[in-house]
Protein backbone atom coordinates (compact mmCIF):
# COMPACT_ATOMS: atom_id res chain seq x y z
CA UNK A 1 0.00 0.00 0.00
CA UNK A 2 1.04 3.18 -0.99
CA UNK A 3 1.51 5.37 1.70
CA UNK A 4 2.71 8.70 3.74
CA UNK A 5 3.22 9.11 7.20
CA UNK A 6 3.86 12.63 8.81
CA UNK A 7 4.81 13.19 12.24
CA UNK A 8 6.97 15.63 14.64
CA UNK A 9 4.16 18.52 14.73
CA UNK A 10 3.16 20.10 18.21
CA UNK A 11 3.40 23.25 20.12
CA UNK A 12 5.87 25.36 19.83
CA UNK A 13 6.99 28.95 21.17
CA UNK A 14 7.47 32.04 18.68
CA UNK A 15 10.83 32.02 17.57
CA UNK A 16 11.63 28.25 18.06
CA UNK A 17 12.09 25.22 15.76
CA UNK A 18 10.74 22.47 14.60
CA UNK A 19 11.47 19.24 12.40
CA UNK A 20 8.35 17.43 11.00
CA UNK A 21 9.18 14.08 9.26
CA UNK A 22 7.20 12.00 6.75
CA UNK A 23 7.77 8.23 6.36
CA UNK A 24 7.11 6.82 2.97
CA UNK A 25 5.82 3.30 1.94
CA UNK A 26 4.70 1.17 -0.93
CA UNK A 27 6.55 3.09 -3.46
CA UNK A 28 10.09 3.79 -4.52
CA UNK A 29 10.50 6.85 -2.56
CA UNK A 30 14.41 7.78 -3.99
CA UNK A 31 12.97 8.16 -7.21
CA UNK A 32 10.07 10.71 -6.16
CA UNK A 33 9.93 14.34 -5.89
CA UNK A 34 8.12 15.47 -2.75
CA UNK A 35 6.39 18.71 -1.75
CA UNK A 36 4.90 20.20 1.78
CA UNK A 37 1.60 21.76 1.75
CA UNK A 38 0.04 23.66 4.78
CA UNK A 39 -3.46 24.02 5.80
CA UNK A 40 -4.23 26.95 8.45
CA UNK A 41 -7.23 26.32 10.39
CA UNK A 42 -10.37 26.98 8.71
CA UNK A 43 -8.20 28.23 5.87
CA UNK A 44 -7.06 26.53 2.37
CA UNK A 45 -4.23 24.81 0.78
CA UNK A 46 -0.72 26.81 0.89
CA UNK A 47 2.47 25.30 -0.54
CA UNK A 48 5.61 24.88 1.33
CA UNK A 49 7.87 23.66 -0.76
CA UNK A 50 9.44 20.81 -2.55
CA UNK A 51 12.76 18.73 -2.97
CA UNK A 52 13.28 16.86 -6.04
CA UNK A 53 15.16 13.40 -6.41
CA UNK A 54 18.21 12.99 -6.13
CA UNK A 55 18.12 11.96 -9.51
CA UNK A 56 17.07 15.18 -11.04
CA UNK A 57 19.66 17.03 -8.69
CA UNK A 58 17.88 17.27 -5.03
CA UNK A 59 17.15 20.40 -5.63
CA UNK A 60 14.80 22.61 -3.25
CA UNK A 61 12.03 24.86 -4.33
CA UNK A 62 10.51 27.37 -1.20
CA UNK A 63 7.17 29.53 -1.01
CA UNK A 64 8.13 33.26 -0.38
CA UNK A 65 6.98 33.25 2.97
CA UNK A 66 8.86 30.06 3.93
CA UNK A 67 12.25 30.83 2.54
CA UNK A 68 15.66 31.16 5.01
CA UNK A 69 13.42 29.92 7.74
CA UNK A 70 12.15 26.56 6.11
CA UNK A 71 14.42 23.29 5.11
CA UNK A 72 13.56 20.49 3.39
CA UNK A 73 15.54 17.51 3.24
CA UNK A 74 15.42 13.57 2.21
CA UNK A 75 16.53 10.44 3.55
CA UNK A 76 16.63 7.89 0.46
CA UNK A 77 18.20 4.90 3.13
CA UNK A 78 15.38 5.64 5.55
CA UNK A 79 12.44 6.60 3.22
CA UNK A 80 12.01 9.91 4.51
CA UNK A 81 11.13 13.19 4.01
CA UNK A 82 12.13 16.30 6.62
CA UNK A 83 10.63 19.52 7.08
CA UNK A 84 13.06 21.85 9.49
CA UNK A 85 10.90 25.03 10.40
CA UNK A 86 12.76 27.73 12.32
CA UNK A 87 11.91 31.18 13.48
CA UNK A 88 8.44 29.93 14.01
CA UNK A 89 5.63 32.43 14.25
CA UNK A 90 1.77 32.55 14.82
CA UNK A 91 1.07 32.28 10.85
CA UNK A 92 2.85 29.01 10.83
CA UNK A 93 0.29 27.26 12.74
CA UNK A 94 -1.27 24.68 10.28
CA UNK A 95 -1.67 21.29 9.45
CA UNK A 96 1.34 20.54 7.58
CA UNK A 97 0.67 17.09 4.30
CA UNK A 98 3.66 15.87 2.68
CA UNK A 99 2.93 14.85 -0.79
CA UNK A 100 4.26 12.76 -3.69
CA UNK A 101 4.86 15.33 -6.71
CA UNK A 102 4.74 14.39 -10.23
CA UNK A 103 6.44 17.89 -12.26
CA UNK A 104 7.64 17.91 -15.85
CA UNK A 105 7.45 20.91 -18.07
CA UNK A 106 6.19 20.24 -22.21
CA UNK A 107 6.24 22.72 -24.35
CA UNK A 108 2.70 22.18 -25.52
CA UNK A 109 1.11 22.60 -22.09
CA UNK A 110 3.48 24.11 -19.63
CA UNK A 111 4.19 22.99 -16.33
CA UNK A 112 2.44 20.15 -14.99
CA UNK A 113 2.86 20.25 -10.69
CA UNK A 114 0.24 17.64 -9.08
CA UNK A 115 -0.09 16.15 -5.87
CA UNK A 116 -1.20 12.23 -6.11
CA UNK A 117 -0.32 10.74 -2.32
CA UNK A 118 -0.82 12.23 0.45
CA UNK A 119 -0.24 12.01 4.52
CA UNK A 120 -2.93 12.40 6.80
CA UNK A 121 -0.68 15.59 8.43
CA UNK A 122 0.53 16.66 11.86
CA UNK A 123 0.02 19.81 13.51
CA UNK A 124 2.06 22.38 13.85
CA UNK A 125 0.63 25.18 16.71
CA UNK A 126 2.71 28.40 17.37
CA UNK A 127 1.53 29.76 20.32
CA UNK A 128 3.46 31.17 23.61
CA UNK B 1 -6.61 36.07 -0.62
CA UNK B 2 -5.41 33.44 -3.00
CA UNK B 3 -4.21 33.84 -6.31
CA UNK B 4 -6.59 31.29 -8.21
CA UNK B 5 -10.08 32.31 -8.19
CA UNK B 6 -13.16 30.10 -6.54
CA UNK B 7 -16.60 30.42 -5.43
CA UNK B 8 -17.06 29.77 -2.06
CA UNK B 9 -19.92 27.79 -1.89
CA UNK B 10 -21.75 25.40 -4.63
CA UNK B 11 -24.50 23.42 -4.03
CA UNK B 12 -27.09 20.90 -6.09
CA UNK B 13 -29.32 18.23 -5.57
CA UNK B 14 -28.36 14.37 -5.88
CA UNK B 15 -28.41 13.27 -9.18
CA UNK B 16 -27.54 16.55 -10.82
CA UNK B 17 -24.85 18.08 -12.24
CA UNK B 18 -22.90 20.91 -10.85
CA UNK B 19 -19.80 22.83 -12.06
CA UNK B 20 -17.09 24.52 -10.27
CA UNK B 21 -14.72 27.39 -11.75
CA UNK B 22 -11.53 28.54 -11.09
CA UNK B 23 -9.77 31.34 -12.55
CA UNK B 24 -6.54 32.43 -12.55
CA UNK B 25 -3.99 34.63 -14.76
CA UNK B 26 -1.40 34.01 -17.56
CA UNK B 27 1.18 33.40 -15.26
CA UNK B 28 -1.08 30.23 -13.86
CA UNK B 29 -3.83 28.53 -15.65
CA UNK B 30 -3.17 30.49 -18.87
CA UNK B 31 0.25 29.00 -19.22
CA UNK B 32 0.07 25.51 -17.44
CA UNK B 33 -1.91 22.71 -16.68
CA UNK B 34 -4.66 22.47 -14.03
CA UNK B 35 -5.34 20.19 -11.01
CA UNK B 36 -8.48 19.54 -8.56
CA UNK B 37 -8.57 18.32 -5.47
CA UNK B 38 -11.19 16.93 -2.79
CA UNK B 39 -10.62 17.47 0.58
CA UNK B 40 -13.57 15.90 3.24
CA UNK B 41 -13.78 17.30 6.42
CA UNK B 42 -10.65 16.37 8.68
CA UNK B 43 -8.94 14.33 6.12
CA UNK B 44 -6.08 14.82 3.85
CA UNK B 45 -6.33 16.55 -0.13
CA UNK B 46 -7.06 14.03 -2.50
CA UNK B 47 -6.22 13.89 -6.21
CA UNK B 48 -9.67 14.27 -8.70
CA UNK B 49 -7.99 15.62 -11.90
CA UNK B 50 -4.79 16.35 -12.80
CA UNK B 51 -3.54 17.89 -16.24
CA UNK B 52 -6.51 19.46 -16.84
CA UNK B 53 -8.86 16.94 -17.90
CA UNK B 54 -7.00 13.75 -16.24
CA UNK B 55 -8.81 11.78 -13.95
CA UNK B 56 -6.20 8.92 -11.53
CA UNK B 57 -7.26 5.51 -10.73
CA UNK B 58 -10.07 5.20 -9.10
CA UNK B 59 -11.51 8.57 -9.48
CA UNK B 60 -15.30 8.36 -11.00
CA UNK B 61 -16.03 9.25 -14.78
CA UNK B 62 -18.40 10.98 -13.98
CA UNK B 63 -15.97 14.17 -12.63
CA UNK B 64 -14.37 15.56 -15.15
CA UNK B 65 -12.33 18.91 -15.81
CA UNK B 66 -11.87 21.53 -18.61
CA UNK B 67 -9.65 24.54 -19.08
CA UNK B 68 -9.90 27.34 -21.80
CA UNK B 69 -7.82 30.40 -21.63
CA UNK B 70 -7.06 31.44 -17.92
CA UNK B 71 -9.94 29.62 -16.67
CA UNK B 72 -10.56 26.08 -15.70
CA UNK B 73 -13.65 24.33 -14.41
CA UNK B 74 -14.70 20.92 -12.86
CA UNK B 75 -17.64 19.05 -13.19
CA UNK B 76 -19.34 16.22 -11.51
CA UNK B 77 -22.85 14.35 -13.06
CA UNK B 78 -25.07 12.59 -10.82
CA UNK B 79 -24.17 14.08 -7.55
CA UNK B 80 -24.03 12.37 -4.81
CA UNK B 81 -24.56 12.60 -1.16
CA UNK B 82 -20.37 11.49 -0.65
CA UNK B 83 -20.05 14.56 -2.95
CA UNK B 84 -19.90 16.76 -0.20
CA UNK B 85 -16.63 18.32 0.57
CA UNK B 86 -14.04 21.36 -0.43
CA UNK B 87 -12.89 21.47 -4.07
CA UNK B 88 -9.59 22.93 -4.41
CA UNK B 89 -8.45 23.74 -7.52
CA UNK B 90 -4.25 24.57 -8.05
CA UNK B 91 -1.77 25.19 -10.88
CA UNK B 92 1.84 25.97 -11.07
CA UNK B 93 2.84 29.96 -11.27
CA UNK B 94 5.75 31.08 -13.19
CA UNK B 95 6.07 34.63 -11.72
CA UNK B 96 5.40 32.86 -8.23
CA UNK B 97 7.66 30.12 -9.48
CA UNK B 98 5.52 27.48 -7.48
CA UNK B 99 2.06 25.79 -7.16
CA UNK B 100 -0.76 28.33 -6.25
CA UNK B 101 -4.64 27.05 -5.09
CA UNK B 102 -7.77 28.54 -5.50
CA UNK B 103 -9.33 29.28 -2.01
CA UNK B 104 -11.74 26.07 -2.28
CA UNK B 105 -15.42 25.64 -2.74
CA UNK B 106 -17.53 24.47 -0.23
CA UNK B 107 -20.39 22.03 -2.17
CA UNK B 108 -23.25 21.14 -0.54
CA UNK B 109 -25.43 18.42 -1.50
CA UNK B 110 -29.22 19.89 -0.90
Amino acid sequence: EVQLVESGGGLVQPGGSLRLSCAASGFSFSDASMSWVRQAPGKGLEWVGRINSETDGGTTDYAAPMKGRFTISRDDSKNTLYLQMNSLRAEDTAVYFCARTHTWWLRSVGQHYYMDVWGKGTTVTVSS
Amino acid sequence: QSVLTQPPSASGTPGQRVTISCSGSSSNIGSNTVNWYQQLPGTAPKLLIHSNNQRPSGVPDRLSGSKSGTSASLAISGLQSEDEADYYCAAWDDSLNGPVFGGGTKLTVL
